[in-house]
């Protein structure tokens, strides 16, 4: 099946220690996309990547890193220098066609920090 | 920034009533996307709509894109209805063409 997988589901962290997210997709998207949901919150864009090796800062990158080496992949690492990662992080994607942008999202992960 | 704002925050409805959700943003959008967010966190797309109307069974939206709101209408809601549903939104000439989120209505449907 055709899709977005994001694991682990949960993760916990200790303080000062880096995690990895990861993000993979089957649909040949080009884009791909992480956001950060806190409680009762929507969710705001951390970093994006619209072709391989190739990434851009959202609106709350402090703390966070990424690579973009294959297509299907898109990984996001929590550093220790992220203040509050307690969270819960979707990806996202999409194929990059002007007329018709509709993002998709994977199941996400809980984040919290122990 | 855009600002994308959703009402009511919260709705309480018995089964089988109807319900409007409205979505307001500041500024021209490329895209606007309803989602339903369910318990386990999963975003579900329910309508890719930066214009005009579309019906799938139950759930129709409408965007009017020139005077910057759109509707999600549920008709005979379900328990399965409940969850939180978001409006987002692509301001028009952006980049990143990422999405601007609201912070969602809390829906709640009781047997």
């Amino acid at each position: 099946d055709g899709g977005i997988t994001q694991s682990p589901k949960y993760l916990f962290r200790k303080e000062g220690q880096n995690v990895t997210l990861s993000c993979e997709q089957n649909l040949n998207h080009d884009a791909m996309y992480w956001y950060r949901q806190d409680p009762g919150q929507g969710l705001r864009l951390i970093y994006y990547s619209q072709i391989v090796n190739d990434f851009q800062k959202g609106d709350i990158a402090e703390g966070y890193s990424v690579s973009r080496e294959k297509k299907e992949s898109f990984p996001l690492t929590v550093t220790s220098a992220q203040k509050n990662p307690t969270a819960f992080y979707l990806c996202a994607s999409k194929k990059f066609e002007s007329s018709y942008n509709e993002q998709f999202f994977g199941p996400g992960t809980r984040l919290t920090v122990l | 920034g855009i600002q994308v704002e959703q009402s009511p925050p919260d709705l309480i409805l018995q089964e089988g009533a109807n319900s409007t959700l409205r979505c307001n943003f500041s500024d021209s959008v490329n895209n606007l996307q309803w989602f339903h967010q369910n318990p386990w966190g999963q975003l579900i797309n329910l309508f890719y709509i930066p214009s005009g109307t579309k019906q799938n069974g139950r759930l129709s939206a409408t965007t009017v894109a020139t005077e910057r709101y759109s509707l999600l209408y549920i008709s005979s809601s379900q328990t399965t209805d409940s969850g939180v549903y978001f409006c987002a939104v692509v301001p028009y000439q952006t980049g990143a063409n990422n999405l601007f989120f609201g912070t969602g209505t809390r829906l709640t449907v009781i047997p």
